[in-house]
């Protein structure tokens, strides 16, 4: 069974550029989300994608936008990059758009200089 | 006031002991409990869940829950220097998607 991969694991970018993460979900899994972990936090919920579509969305500004692609894999698109951005973006799948049982890559951690 | 509470630790335990980890939610909605497992540079673990009131046991860990006092609880018995990590309780409204809500964590030292 093959787990959730994400990528790139690290990468740095200037205040104003645009970046895009990538995640494979876990196989048999046709739900992603996205979290975002600043350092000493806990995640927080970005948004959802379930059959190609965004179904839900929490506090974040429109430049966080995503996909979903046929095969349940997913991109985290961030525009206009600013300071704060700065954290580690985690992919979750999972089988169900609401069971609330979590299965995390690695994750992506963002510095924005 | 925070969704969900905990006290960012470190909580320190000599190995072998009972660890206590607790958290309190703001939201009543909130139907499933959930903890997850941090090591430090790594993403968080799904190790415990539970959705009634009372107790769940699973190995050495089991979670608590009490929903007239919006408290949930996490015991590790037999606490080991591999169970050093952050333990971030989360929780979830029925329904909809997966929006789950963390806590900041609980960072665990079991101390050999």
């Amino acid at each position: 069974e093959t787990g959730v991969t994400q990528s790139p694991t690290h990468l740095i970018k200037t205040r104003g550029q645009q970046v895009t993460l990538r995640c494979s979900s876990q196989s048999g899994h046709n739900t992603v989300s996205w979290y975002q972990q600043a350092l000493g936090q806990g995640p927080q919920f970005i948004f959802q994608y379930y059959r190609e579509e965004e179904n839900g969305r929490g506090n974040f500004p429109p430049r966080f936008s995503g996909l979903q692609f046929p095969n349940y894999s997913s991109e985290l698109n961030v525009n206009a990059l600013e300071l704060d951005d700065s954290a580690l973006y985690l992919c979750a799948s999972s089988f169900g758009r609401n069971t609330g049982e979590l299965f995390f890559g690695e994750g992506s951690r963002l510095t924005v200089l | 006031q925070k969704e969900v509470e905990q006290n960012s630790g470190p909580l320190s335990v000599p190995e072998g002991a009972i660890a206590s980890l607790n958290c309190t939610y703001s939201d009543r909605g909130s139907q499933s409990f959930f903890w997850y497992r941090q090591y430090s540079g790594k993403s968080p673990e799904l190790i415990m869940f539970i959705y009634s009131n009372g107790d769940k046991e699973d190995g050495r860990f089991t979670a608590q829950l009490n929903k007239a006092s919006q408290y949930v609880s996490l015991l590790i018995r037999d606490s080991q220097p591999s169970d050093s990590a952050t333990y971030l309780c989360a929780v979830k409204r029925p329904g909809g998607y997966q929006k789950v809500t963390f806590g900041i964590g609980t960072k665990l030292q079991v101390i050999p």
